[in-house]
């Protein structure tokens, strides 16, 4: 257990919806990223938020977007849902004063997202 | 943009043989990090490299940065099906540390 929750386990819906993915980091940790793992592919980095507040974007399309809130918990919205938007979604946070990329990486467990 | 490819895609191997995956960037990176993810699981922390020419162990497992910073390797020694999975290697570019590329993954299964 990383001590990083998601919530939901699993996801399905329709072309066109919109869903929310959260997230909630290990405690006292401030960055927050998110990631996509299609099948049997790597992992994309879309967003970083830390301590609140957005601080690099990956691969992330027009239609997702996140946020970080005050108690650190963070959530992904994605919208205008398509076939190709399934996948697994992953939530990691890490420790650190910066939001520098020299801190270990929890991964949570992943919420996978069906769009049918 | 940045790109870290990883080889080979997959990989078999008899128990107790060893296992070496590559990973190469098109960029500098800062740093690199590597990351194991069991069938269904999540990614999980193994090692973080940092200076050039870095070398680091963990019991059966050998961490390699190289001298220029773009590439890294991980060494298993005598694998056990507890290795199977996919390894990715991860890194920011260098003076860009905020955006994280992950490699493409090498997913190795042990033949017990």
């Amino acid at each position: 257990d990383s001590g990083v929750t998601q919530t939901p386990k699993h996801l399905i819906t329709a072309t066109g919806q919109r869903v929310t993915l959260r997230c909630s980091p290990r405690s006292g940790d401030l960055s927050v990223y998110w990631y996509q793992q299609s099948l049997d592919q790597g992992l994309q980095f879309l967003i970083q938020y830390y301590n609140g507040e957005e601080r690099a974007k990956g691969n992330i399309l027009e239609r997702f977007s996140a946020q970080q809130f005050p108690d650190l918990h963070s959530e992904l919205n994605l919208s205008s849902l398509e076939l190709g938007d399934s996948a697994l979604y992953f939530c990691a946070s890490s420790a650190g004063r910066t939001n520098a990329f020299y801190n270990e990486q929890f991964f949570g467990p992943g919420t996978r997202l069906t769009v049918l | 943009g940045q790109q870290v490819m990883q080889i080979p895609q997959y990989q078999h191997v008899q128990e107790g043989e060893d296992f070496t995956t590559y990973c190469n960037s098109s960029t500098t990176l800062s740093n690199i990090q590597w990351y194991k993810q069991r069938p269904g699981g999540h990614p999980v922390f193994l090692i973080q490299l940092v200076k050039s020419g870095e070398v680091k162990k963990q019991k059966r497992l050998t961490f390699q940065f190289g001298e220029a910073k773009k590439n890294s390797s991980l060494h298993i020694t005598a694998t056990q099906t507890t290795d199977v999975g996919t390894y990715f290697c991860a890194g920011p570019e260098s003076g860009g540390y905020q955006k994280v590329t992950f490699g493409t993954g090498t997913k190795l299964q042990v033949i017990p």
